[in-house]
């Protein structure tokens, strides 16, 4: 099985930056995800990291360091659009995907 | 129409009855999932679909009924449910389940309510 842990709740104001870590035990490692998903809409996906490093796209960035089952989910120049809730999944040795409990993101004006 | 669409968006049905969910995608993946989405849980693999075969079943209790005729359609089937499998239940579809950096592309969900 998998455990993966993520804060429940993060509250940041427009313009700053936030980030969500994520950490997990897998029965092997076939990649890390990051989706987002608005209240009452479905998860979009963000990110996907299998090697260690930092993975840039926009406004958004996803660290992962397998030796230490962590990932972090960077958020920058935050706006009110990114009140949301974020999801950390894994993929394991078999290609099941399991996800976090999500963490809800607020944006503050 | 584009992307994973979910049929119906809400349902209210009683422990008795029997219903369906439906989820179409018009992507052209070969995978097709069911999930479960409960309050302040994570989601919780129901079944896997790949290239119209199930290979995976997630210890579902019975009364959760799956059916994939093609690759494109999905449904599942319920019946004789409890109030405690109220919850949001999502379907995603990806090119193939067994690839490492395949992206799960999800429905809206249907939000089910069981009296």
């Amino acid at each position: 099985g998998q455990n993966i842990d993520q804060p429940t709740e993060m509250t940041a104001t427009e313009g700053a930056i936030v980030q969500i870590n994520c950490t997990y035990q897998t029965s092997g490692f076939n990649g890390l995800f990051w989706y987002q998903q608005h209240a009452g809409e479905a998860p979009t996906f963000l990110s996907y990291n299998v090697l260690d490093g930092l993975e840039e796209k926009g406004r958004f960035s996803s660290f992962l360091s397998r030796s230490k089952g962590y990932s972090y989910l960077l958020l920058k120049e935050l706006q009110m659009k990114d009140s949301a809730s974020y999801l950390c999944a894994v993929r394991d040795r078999d290609y099941k995907l399991s996800f976090g409990a999500g963490t809800t993101v607020t944006v503050r004006a | 129409e584009t992307g994973v669409t979910q049929t119906p968006r809400h349902l209210v049905m009683g422990m008795t009855n029997k219903k369906s969910l439906k989820c179409e995608q018009h992507l052209g993946h070969n995978a097709m999932y069911w999930y479960k989405q409960s309050a302040k849980k994570p989601l919780e693999l129901m079944f896997v679909y790949n290239f119209k075969e199930q290979t995976e079943n997630n210890s579902v209790p019975s009364r959760f009924s799956p059916e994939c005729p093609n690759s494109s359609h999905l449904f599942l089937h319920l019946h004789t449910l409890q109030p405690e499998d109220s919850a949001l239940y999502l379907c995603a579809s990806s090119q193939d389940a067994s690839s490492g950096a395949n992206v799960l592309t999800f429905g809206a969900g249907s939000r089910l309510t069981v009296l």
